[in-house]
């Protein structure tokens, strides 16, 4: 069955380091995958999208790379800051297309002052 | 900030009533989507719509039914509701597409008693 994994245990790091949350999914083909952060009591917000024929993708302070080998996706939060605290989802497509996504059940990263 | 809008924010009330749940959004977006979310679990997706007079269920089953009379507006019925319908449901909106991202309401609390 297709399943996706991320850490279920709570990160937590000293800010101004680098957090680094990991997704794992097995029998899928995506075509792309999706990063969202959620704050408690509110809806995700959508933060990066990565292709399948792309390595590594940027935006700001935010980095995602994606090893369809591997079946692996790493999200990248570097200089963190205790507003960057909040659980961070990633999410597939089923399909290939048609925006059905999956989602991941979200790691808890805590930024420490 | 994303225009879609989600009431009520919280809802308590008793076994056996039927309650909607309102969704609105104003971006003019085809797709429209109702997730269903425990604390700490995932989401899954239980229906779809995209397009007016268009909607499908999703990968959960659900006792709740959806209608999609005009593009911004997504209500979800549950006709009698049950103790075991208690979860935070979220309601998001994309533009067609094969890799939109999704914009997400802040979710309406339901407990049922």
């Amino acid at each position: 069955s297709q399943k996706i994994e991320q850490n279920s245990e709570a990160l937590n790091i000293q800010e101004g380091k680098t957090a680094t949350l990991t997704c794992n999914y097995t029998n899928y083909s995506p075509a792309y995958l999706q990063w969202y952060r959620q704050d408690p009591g509110r809806g995700p917000v959508f933060l990066l999208l990565i292709r399948e024929n792309e390595k590594e993708k940027r935006k700001e302070r935010l980095k995602v790379t994606f090893d369809t080998t591997l079946k692996q996706s790493l999200f990248h939060i570097t200089a963190s800051q205790p507003a960057d605290s909040a659980t961070y989802l990633c999410a597939l497509d089923r399909t290939g297309g048609g925006n059905k996504l999956t989602f991941g059940t979200g790691t808890q990263l805590k930024v420490e002052l | 900030e994303a225009d879609i809008y989600q009431t009520p924010r919280y809802l308590v009330i008793g076994t056996g009533k039927k309650i909607t749940l309102e969704c609105s959004q104003t971006m003019g977006h085809d797709k429209m989507y109702w997730y269903q979310q425990d604390p700490g679990m995932e989401l899954h997706l239980i229906h779809y719509s995209y397009g007016v007079n268009s909607t499908e269920k999703g990968d959960l089953s659900s006792e709740s039914t959806v209608s999609r009379i005009r593009t911004e507006h997504f209500p979800l019925t549950l006709e009698s509701a049950r103790p075991s319908h208690t979860s935070q449901y979220l309601c998001a909106s994309s533009e067609s597409g094969d890799d939109e991202k999704l914009f997400f309401g802040s979710g309406t609390q339901l407990s049922v008693l």
